[in-house]
């Protein structure tokens, strides 16, 4: 069974670079699927990120691609998230996942790690 | 930009059915995948291509869509279905999206 597990600092300072890991279990992430991050705070709910093929081909919310930058580390079986220029409104806990099919992003995310609680403060 | 509604709040007593709906204009072309979301929990996939059930999901929960809408539906709604749900879907460009949630209270 895939399993999925979040790794990063917990703080960040405002106007720094969050960066987080994620370490897959089970599946090697260049075998097909796409890989993503999402994050949830409690007054705006889940947010897809964005998502990285096992390819390497990036999609990324439009709202947020401007300073995010998702990668792979197929050595590692491990994919990545930097969101730049943080700031309090980036403080959520964010997860990993598999998204989407083997060949295709469209479908179901699943399974999801058990999250990472980012803080963004001075 | 495109977007899923969903109501932010829903209240039934238990034993009841609750039914949570998400609409969006692209929902026509595109499966609907529902979550629930507990405090202090990662989402747990509860209904994928807009009805199935995986596994260890109760019976009582069923969903569908038509059209622009898609519902999730709960038959004999139980106090431990508290919870946040969350549809999910994907844009024209394959990128994802959430509606935004409803709190749905067994009371």
């Amino acid at each position: 069974q895939v399993q999925l597990r979040e790794s990063g600092p917990g703080l960040v300072r405002p106007s720094e670079t969050l960066s987080l890991t994620c370490t897959v279990s089970h599946y090697s992430i260049d075998s097909g699927y796409y890989w993503g991050w999402i994050r949830h705070s409690p007054g705006r709910g889940l947010q897809w990120i964005g998502s990285i093929y096992s390819s390497g081909s990036t999609y990324y919310n439009p709202s947020l691609k401007r300073r995010v930058t998702v990668s792979l580390d197929t050595s590692k079986n491990q994919f990545s998230l930097k969101l730049t220029s943080v700031t309090a409104t980036d403080s959520a806990v964010y997860y990993c996942a598999r998204q989407g099919s083997p060949i295709s992003m469209e479908g179901k995310i699943d399974p999801w790690g058990q999250g990472a609680l980012v803080a963004v403060s001075s | 930009s495109y977007e899923l509604t969903q109501p932010p709040s829903v209240s039934v007593s238990p034993g009841q059915t609750a039914t949570i709906t998400c609409s969006g204009d692209g929902l026509p072309r595109k499966y609907v995948h529902w979550y629930q979301k507990k405090s202090g929990q990662a989402p747990v996939l509860v209904l994928y291509e807009d009805s199935k059930r995986p596994s260890g999901i109760p019976e009582r929960f069923s969903g569908s869509r038509s059209g622009t809408m898609a519902t999730l539906t709960i038959d004999g709604a139980q106090a431990d279905d508290e919870a946040d749900y969350f549809c999910y879907s994907t844009d024209r460009s394959g990128g994802g999206l959430f509606g935004g949630g409803t709190r749905l209270t067994v009371l």
